[in-house]
């Protein structure tokens, strides 16, 4: 069965460091979010893309993150520097339909502990 | 924005009960709705997408509906077990292209 790939699983870095994150879509999913998912809260949207472009980035902190989908498949999502308050788990997620229609399936997410 | 309650935060059942779990919303023009599940350090895995025409949906023994009108959708888990322990999310998706999470109910079903 297809699934949406991330990595790295974990990662644990000093405040002031660059993080990176990178996710691989289910092949043909057109449409790709990330989430970030603070503990014992639902997931909030940081960043959408369809193909290439950025739909939503309204709540991206653009001082720090920014994300990246250049060839329409896998995308990258970056923190520079990390902050305490950006540990986290980071999601990503793709769809088959046009943004905003289709199920949404969910990678199994890489874990941020900012030191 | 959309706000998205889920009642109740945490429930504990014996193994073999069914059980409800509710999802509110505060905005009714939904393009559909999705129900998932989440393991402890673990992503979601989707169990079910209702769209906004539909009443219900039927997977197993799961059983979602929804009430836009109302803002309102339930997931009924028939015969629960202790594999079905996790905490369970639900998610509008609105004409913005968004999901918007509540804050799940986490399940724990005892043997």
């Amino acid at each position: 069965e297809a699934e949406v790939a991330q990595s790295p699983r974990y990662k644990i870095t000093e405040k002031s460091q660059a993080v990176a994150f990178w996710c691989d879509p289910i092949s043909g999913h057109a449409t790709l979010y990330w989430y970030r998912q603070i503990l014992g809260q639902g997931p909030e949207l940081l960043v959408q893309f369809q193909d290439e472009s950025v739909v939503d980035d309204s709540q991206l902190p653009k001082d720090r993150f920014s994300a990246e989908r250049l060839k329409g498949v896998d995308s990258t999502l970056k923190i520079q520097p990390a902050e305490l308050g950006d540990s986290a788990m980071y999601l990503c997620a793709s769809s088959l339909e046009l943004a905003g229609t289709g199920e949404l399936f969910f990678g199994e997410g890489s874990r941020l502990t900012v030191l | 924005k959309q706000e998205v309650t889920q009642i109740p935060a945490a429930l504990s059942v014996p193994e073999g009960e069914n059980l409800v779990l509710n999802c509110s919303f505060t905005d009714s023009a939904i393009y559909n709705l999705q129900w998932f599940r989440q393991d402890p350090g673990k992503g979601l895995t989707s169990l079910l997408l209702i769209q906004s025409s539909q009443r219900e949906q039927t997977s197993g023994r799961l059983n979602a509906s929804l009430d836009k009108s109302s803002g309102r959708s339930t997931l009924y888990i028939a015969a629960s077990q202790p594999g079905d322990s996790a905490t369970y999310l639900c998610a509008p998706q609105t004409g913005a292209n968004n999901l918007f999470f509540g804050t799940g109910t986490r399940l724990t079903v005892i043997p």
